[in-house]
């Protein structure tokens, strides 16, 4: 069965620092990735997407991340962490059962920006 | 564009009372996601319809919950009767088809339940 490990539930950087929030996946078909964020009392909003093509995707609001195959990897980064990218971050991937659109999320980063 | 439109933002009710949660989905999707989040368990899919037909309701909990899309335009979530460990915010989420799920969900703000 398909599964996303976001690995830290809590990572702290200084501001202009680099964030890196690390995700791995496991999939039987080729995997559709997803990084969403998610601000105090406010829903998910899409960062990034990888579907098909160019292995580097750029998201918004100055984020990245890169899909690694031989890793099983899609992991986020920043250059400059800024105070606003405080939130907790969600990676998922399609379901690979046949469902479509239903995604599987992992459990959250919380990304904490020190001054 | 009008996103994913939830109501009320906030509901705070007695054990006990039924609660009905509303969801508006982006005009043209059809998909639509009812998903619940705690900070014990995480964001969990409770069901989902495609085309306002129920798919998969294997998330949720119990049969005080039940989740009806009578129209393209209009979804909602019922618990009758509500317990106190039914707190939680409740999202909803629409996307398009797309091509082998390929299309992002598009989440609304949530519905933060307190059930006293």
């Amino acid at each position: 069965a398909q599964s996303v490990t976001q690995l830290g539930s809590h990572v702290s950087v200084s501001e202009g620092a680099l964030v890196l929030l690390r995700c791995n996946y496991s999939s039987s078909v080729p995997p559709y990735l997803f990084w969403y964020v998610q601000y105090p009392n406010q829903g998910l909003q899409l960062l990034l997407k990888y579907t098909t093509g160019a292995t580097l995707v750029k998201g918004i609001n100055g984020f990245e991340a890169e899909f690694k195959k031989s890793e099983t990897s899609f992991h986020l980064t920043k250059p400059s962490a800024h105070m606003s990218d405080a939130a907790e971050y969600f990676c998922a991937v399609r379901d690979d059962g046949g469902a479509t659109n239903k995604l599987i999320f992992g459990t959250g980063t919380l990304l904490a920006v020190q001054p | 564009d009008a996103g994913v439109i939830q109501s009320p933002r906030h509901e705070v009710t007695e054990m006990g009372q039924e609660v009905t949660l509303r969801c508006k989905p982006i005009s043209g999707h059809d998909y639509l996601f009812w998903y619940r989040q705690t900070m014990m368990r995480g964001l969990e899919l409770l069901i989902y319809f495609n085309n306002n037909v129920p798919i998969d309701d294997s998330g949720m909990p119990e049969d005080r919950f039940s989740a009806k899309m009578p129209n393209a335009s209009f979804s909602t979530l019922k618990i009758q009767p509500s317990e106190p460990r039914d707190s939680a915010v409740y999202f909803c989420a629409s996307s398009l088809s797309g091509r082998g799920g390929n299309q992002p969900q598009h989440f609304g703000d949530g519905t933060r339940l307190s059930i006293l």
